[in-house]
């Protein structure tokens, strides 16, 4: 089966300990982003990747760092700068093929707890 | 900015009602507009989405939206719900000057919850 895997499913963590949030995925494709999604908030740009060891951030980036060393994956990790951690994350990814019209495919999600 | 609001937060309807969730955004040019679901427990996945011609979409389970450019609306409507409607709704868009990166804007949802 094709798709996106998060792991763990449910995350608990102490105050001022980094973690990181697993994402991979097996459609081969290019782009793949995080987005933090709060309840009334929606979904939140964290960081993305169009590209092997290149990423860019997105729009609350702060506290948050990322790798793209190989194209399936795409780890998060919230650190103990990120002043509210506790959120669902999820990761999603997109062909760039045949146009750049195309949708995102998201994970099951990372539900974070920092305690 | 480029935002996107979606007015109804929260809605409950009866099995066999008629649904329309609002979806405004802002951004002059052209743009490219979705609908995402996510069910109780289950992966976001796209309901529909709009590129461009007829400005009247059709989804999966009998969703359709209609892109309205003078209003920047994109509103969501099924003629009738089942209570397997049951889930959270996401309006997104991202602009034809930014597609190139897939960036998307979404709205804050909206729980739509059906009784049986």
């Amino acid at each position: 089966d094709g798709g996106i895997t998060q792991s763990p499913k449910y995350l608990f963590r102490k105050e001022g300990q980094n973690v990181t949030l697993s994402c991979e995925q097996n459609l081969n494709h290019d782009a793949m982003y995080w987005y933090r999604q709060d309840p009334g908030q929606g979904l939140r740009l964290i960081y993305y990747s169009q590209i092997v060891n290149d990423f860019q951030k997105g729009d609350i980036a702060e506290g948050y760092s990322v790798s793209r060393e190989k194209k399936e994956s795409f780890p998060l990790t919230v650190t103990s700068a990120q002043k509210n951690p506790t959120a669902f994350y999820l990761c999603a990814s997109r062909t760039e093929r045949a146009g750049p019209y195309n949708e995102q495919f998201f994970g099951p999600g990372t539900r974070l707890t920092v305690l | 900015a480029q935002s996107v609001s979606q007015h109804n937060h929260h809605v409950i309807l009866s099995e066999a009602a008629s649904l329309e969730l609002g979806c405004n955004y802002s951004y002059g040019g052209t743009v490219n507009l979705f609908w995402y679901v996510q069910y109780p427990g289950q992966h976001l996945q796209l309901l529909l989405k709009y590129f461009s011609g007829d400005p009247l979409v059709k989804g999966i389970k009998g969703f359709e939206a209609e892109f309205i450019k003078s209003k920047f609306s994109f509103n969501l409507r099924k003629p009738s719900v089942q209570w397997s409607d049951t889930a959270e709704y996401f309006c997104a868009v991202n602009s034809r000057f930014s597609s190139n990166t897939g960036k998307l804007i979404f709205g804050q949802g909206t729980t739509l919850q059906v009784k049986p």
